[in-house]
This record gives C-alpha cells, sequence and structure tokens, in this order.
C-alpha cells in the first residue's frame, strides 16, 4: 500500500533554514508528481507546492515563493522541501502528497505530516 | 490566481441528514475540482476528484456535481463517521488553491 512518511520537521528560529523529507514506498515514485500541503494549527489547508513526476516542472504558493524549493530524487523514493528564510508564519504542520494520474487531478494518498514551528 | 470559495463555513447536521455543501471558483474551471474530508487530528482524504467522480473506497452517499466555477458536494444520508471537516480544491491552474472548509458538526 502507499506509505509517505514525513520527517525533518522540528522548532527552528525566525530567518532561518529547515529542509523536510518524504520517503514514499508501495507505489512507483518516479512516475507520480508530488505536493506539499500544509495546515496552520487551527486552520485551513494550504497548497505549498507541487514537483512532476520528473522534476521537470515545479510550480509554488505566491506565500513561499523565493524562498522554498521542490525536489526529488527518484532513485531514493524522497521528496523535498527547503525552506529558507522561515518566517512565524509557515508554521504548520506540513504534508506530502501523490498527484493523481496527473498533477491537475488532484491530490490522491497523503502522509501524516510533519510539525514545523518558527519561534525565537 | 484562482480563489475558491466554500460555504457554509460550518453546520449542524444530524444522522440520516442531507448534507450539501457548496464551492465557487473565481473563474471557469472546466471540472478541475476536488473534495477532501478531513477529521481531527488525521490527515486529509480525497473523496471526489474532477467534480463527480468517487475515489475508489469512497461510499456511495458522497457525491460531487458541477462544472465552469459552482460545485456542490452532497452526503445522501450522514453517517456518524462523516463528521468532520470538507475542502474543495481547483486543479485548473497553479497556485492549487484550497477553499476554506466545512466544519460539519452533530446536531
Amino acid at each position: 500500500q502507499v506509505q509517505l512518511v514525513e520527517s525533518g520537521g522540528g522548532v527552528v528560529q525566525p530567518g532561518r533554514s529547515l529542509t523536510l523529507s518524504c520517503a514514499a514506498s508501495g507505489f512507483i515514485f518516479s512516475g507520480y508528481g508530488m505536493h506539499w500541503v500544509r495546515q496552520a494549527p487551527g486552520k485551513g489547508l494550504e497548497w505549498v507546492a507541487v514537483i512532476w513526476y520528473d522534476g521537470s516542472n515545479k510550480y509554488y504558493a505566491d506565500s513561499v515563493k523565493g524562498r522554498f524549493t521542490i525536489s526529488r530524487d527518484n532513485s531514493k523514493n524522497t521528496l523535498f522541501l527547503q525552506m529558507n528564510s522561515l518566517r512565524a508564519d509557515d508554521t504548520a504542520v506540513y504534508y506530502c502528497a501523490t498527484c493523481g494520474d496527473d498533477c491537475y487531478s488532484g491530490i490522491e494518498y497523503w502522509g501524516q505530516g510533519t510539525l514545523v514551528t518558527v519561534s525565537s | 490566481d484562482i480563489q475558491v470559495t466554500q460555504s457554509p463555513s460550518s453546520l449542524s447536521a444530524s444522522v440520516g441528514d442531507r448534507v450539501t455543501i457548496t464551492c465557487r471558483a473565481s473563474q471557469s474551471i472546466n471540472s478541475y475540482l476536488n473534495w477532501f474530508q478531513q477529521r481531527p487530528g488525521k490527515a486529509p482524504k480525497l473523496l471526489i476528484y474532477a467534480a463527480s467522480s468517487l475515489q475508489s473506497g469512497v461510499p456511495s452517499r458522497f457525491s460531487g456535481s458541477g462544472s465552469g466555477t459552482d460545485f456542490t458536494l452532497a452526503i445522501s444520508s450522514l453517517q456518524p463517521e462523516d463528521f468532520a471537516t470538507y475542502y474543495c480544491q481547483q486543479s485548473y491552474s497553479t497556485p492549487f488553491t484550497f477553499g476554506g472548509g466545512t466544519n460539519v458538526e452533530i446536531k
């Protein structure tokens, strides 16, 4: 079965950097696009970024553009989110998730999330 | 960017009730509209994709309709496990925006 396990969350000071990882198993990782979606405490879902199955296309939410970078290593079945210049409003649970048949077909499988807290 | 407005933001209903949630996009998104359920402390779960296609394993009491700018999620007979928060999301163009959510509570 599809399994997505996020890691790398924690407490980080404003302005610092953090990299999240998402280990994928149970499906052909190199055949699927991947998303990052976040949820601030007590708030709704916010789409963050998407990467195509082969890494050829990457798109970002305006709120993270220029600060966050999505990437993947298909040889290691792993998705990454490099987060720079972190701000208090980046505090959230970060989920990795798979695209459907393509990335315009919704978000099919989700991990359980990793919490990032930006605080001094 | 495409804005997605969901209504109502919350509702109270009883087991067995029919419930509908609406989602409106700021421009036409054809049928690129998806619905998710999120229970407290859990990851979201895909219910409906492409406006009206039921995700595998999702009970048939859930249904989606609409195209263009106006969409609806219906639950035909609310069950105890359906009390949760529901989100719509447009996947027509990036950024793939979510609606603000609808919290379905027990009356």
